[in-house]
């Protein structure tokens, strides 16, 4: 079946720091893939997707390149603000499997980020 | 643009105690799903459903019932509420047959206690 597996966390940095948020999963064929970022007290909403292998996607500063040889697909950002401060989950939908509109989320990473 | 519209926001209730949360869309998606969101555990789905009149079960269907009588709602009724049940409830839609880039639109959430 579908996985994804996050870093655990808490990740703690500074503010203007590099961040990485590590996501592997396991699919056949080619599932997309999405980051979706949870605010504090608010629901998860899509950050950035990608579709296809060699595929990046960006937003808010955030980058994310589907990576098919290494089932990863990795959030990155090159300087991060106390705004960034959130819970950050890597989904997909694998059309290819059964049950295939059925999302699978990675546990949520929670970022701390201080001034 | 309204979204995916939950309400309660939150809810305190005793034990065996019945409610109903509700969750309201007005993008016309087929697919609708209620998780429910616990620390550490990440989101856990409780019931899906693809069309009005096809409801199934999730990881965690025990002590909840659904009904998809429109496409816009989803209710998600608790029985007879338990201490275990106390969560952060979300709502989320997503088109089928658009493509599995279709990312998911969450609500902002449910709060509930059980006392």
């Amino acid at each position: 079946g579908n996985s994804v597996t996050q870093m655990e966390g808490p990740v703690t940095l500074s503010e203007e720091a590099f961040l990485t948020i590590n996501c592997t999963y396991t699919a056949t064929g080619y599932p997309s893939l999405f980051w979706y970022v949870q605010y504090p007290g608010e629901g998860l909403q899509l950050l950035l997707k990608a579709t296809k292998a060699d595929d990046k996607g960006s937003n808010k500063g955030f980058e994310a390149t589907y990576r098919k040889e290494t089932t990863s697909f990795h959030l990155e950002k090159g300087s991060v603000q106390v705004s960034d401060s959130a819970v950050y989950f890597c989904a997909l939908i694998n059309h290819a499997s059964g049950g295939s509109y059925i999302p699978t989320f990675g546990r949520g990473t929670s970022l701390i980020v201080h001034p | 643009n309204a979204g995916v519209t939950q309400t309660p926001k939150f809810q305190v209730l005793k034990t065996g105690q019945s409610m109903t949360l509700q969750c309201a869309q007005d993008m016309n998606h087929e697919y609708m799903s209620w998780y429910r969101q616990d620390p550490g555990m990440g989101l856990r789905l409780i019931h899906y459903s693809v069309g009005a009149g096809i409801t199934d079960q999730g990881e965690v269907p025990n002590g909840y019932n659904v009904s998809r009588s429109t496409t816009e709602d989803f209710p998600l009724r608790l029985l007879s509420a338990a201490p275990s049940q106390t969560s952060v409830y979300f709502c989320a839609s997503r088109p089928l047959g658009q493509g599995e880039d279709q990312p998911q639109h969450f609500g902002d959430g449910t709060r509930l206690s059980i006392l």
